[in-house]
This record gives structure tokens, C-alpha cells and sequence, in this order.
């Protein structure tokens, strides 16, 4: 696609419900990226791939908090027994990878609230 | 303390004036720093990135980077109604991009 699409873009969850949001990177893009932004704040990093290699998860906030990238494109943010804190966009980046500096492509973000 | 520090605002700025940005970073390792607009209900996008201590310049936009003193700025000059928006500043300790520390933002609104 043209760019980093995010799916589902908003979304409603009772506390305690399980919730999976999806990216897809730009085409061809190695590396990619999960950002977590609460209202009025700037994004926090989540987690980063290099293909389905997950090489750092420091800013996944819970074990409820799990990502994955298993075929190295698609990539799938899951929260588990959601809480009201966990309200937030939920944005996806996607970079070409190439080492030195990339430009990081972010989508328009999955808004998730808990309910 | 954040990593990155920036005024909130709201910061007005007359059309056709200088906007300027002010960020401050306390982790002396940041090697790289970048500066993401971002609209209202939209994603970030990247307006400028520097690197070395000094000026960079595109367009209407003039980041600049003082490593000593540990801040950097954006400086867009002929401010239009299209710079309206939040201005993120973000720092990495690497130069890959790999893991930004953002600041809050700053809220700029320019007035016709």
C-alpha cells in the first residue's frame, strides 16, 4: 500500500476484553515499530521489529501487552483483560531498515477506549 | 523528569512571522533529534531531523542542534495557517531511528 495502514481505526472495549490491533507496513519496509500516545501526549515506544525478529519490547508496559511479527510484514499489537489506563492511539511506524537514518513512516493510528 | 521537554503551549504566532520551538533533552547520549508535525486526529510526520551540533536548513524550516547545552529548536519562518499544529521533538540514542523518546508537544496556532 501507499502507506502504513492500521486496523481497526477506532475501537470500544469493555475492561476486560481482550483486544488486537494490526498493522501493515509499507511494502519492503524491514523495520517496524509500536507507539503507544495518551490524549495530549507525545508517543511512547512499545516495541520494535527488524522482520519478525522482535529486538527490543522494553516499552511494553504489562505482560498484558504482547506483539508480534511472524512473517516479518503484518504485525499484530494484543492487549489482554484491557484496562482503562490502556486508553490510548495506538500507532504503527514502518521504516526501509537500511541502517543510519531511515525516515519512520507512522500511521493514522488505531484509538482504542475502554470502557 | 522527562527525557524530552517541551512547552505545551498554546504558542500564537501572527501570520507570515517566526514560529520558534524550544526543546531540551537530558540524556547527553541522544545522538539524533527530529521534529514530527502533527495534526489534529492525524499521525506524526517528519518535518526536519538534525544530527550535528549547528544549523540545517529546508525551506521555511531551521532546525538547530547545541549538543553542549543540550537543546535543540525549529525555527519556521513566513508562518502560514498550514503550520497549525502540534510539534513533536524526539531524541534517540542511536542514529537508526530505532527507539524515539518524544516530548509532549508543543500546540502552535497561527493567526491570519
Amino acid at each position: 500500500g501507499a502507506g502504513v495502514s492500521q486496523s481497526p481505526r477506532y475501537k470500544v472495549a469493555k475492561r476486560g476484553q481482550d483486544v488486537a490491533l494490526r498493522c501493515d507496513p509499507i511494502s519492503g519496509h524491514v523495520s517496524l515499530f509500536w507507539y503507544q500516545q495518551a490524549l495530549g501526549q507525545g508517543p511512547e515506544f512499545l516495541t520494535y521489529f527488524q522482520n519478525e525478529a522482535q529486538l527490543d519490547k522494553s516499552g511494553l508496559p504489562s505482560d498484558r501487552f504482547f506483539a508480534e511479527r511472524p512473517e516479518g510484514s503484518v504485525s499484530t499489537l494484543k492487549i489482554q483483560r484491557t484496562q482503562q489506563e490502556d486508553s490510548a492511539v495506538y500507532l504503527c511506524a514502518s521504516s526501509l531498515g537500511l541502517g543510519g537514518v531511515d525516515t519512520i513512516y507512522f500511521g493514522e493510528g488505531s484509538w482504542l477506549t475502554v470502557v | 523528569q522527562k527525557e524530552v521537554e517541551q512547552n505545551s503551549g498554546p504558542l500564537s504566532v501572527p501570520e507570515g512571522a517566526i514560529a520558534s520551538l524550544n526543546c531540551t533533552y537530558s540524556d547527553r547520549g541522544s545522538q539524533s533529534f527530529f521534529w514530527y508535525r502533527q495534526y489534529s486526529g492525524k499521525s506524526p510526520e517528519l518535518i526536519m531531523s538534525i544530527y550535528s551540533n549547528g544549523d540545517k536548513e529546508d525551506g521555511r524550516f531551521t532546525a538547530q542542534l547545541n549538543k553542549a547545552s543540550q537543546y535543540v529548536s525549529l525555527l519556521i519562518r513566513d508562518s502560514q495557517p498550514s503550520d497549525s499544529a502540534t510539534y513533536l521533538c524526539a531524541g534517540d540514542p542511536y542514529f537508526g531511528n530505532e527507539k524515539l523518546t518524544f516530548g509532549t508537544g508543543t500546540r502552535l496556532t497561527i493567526i491570519p
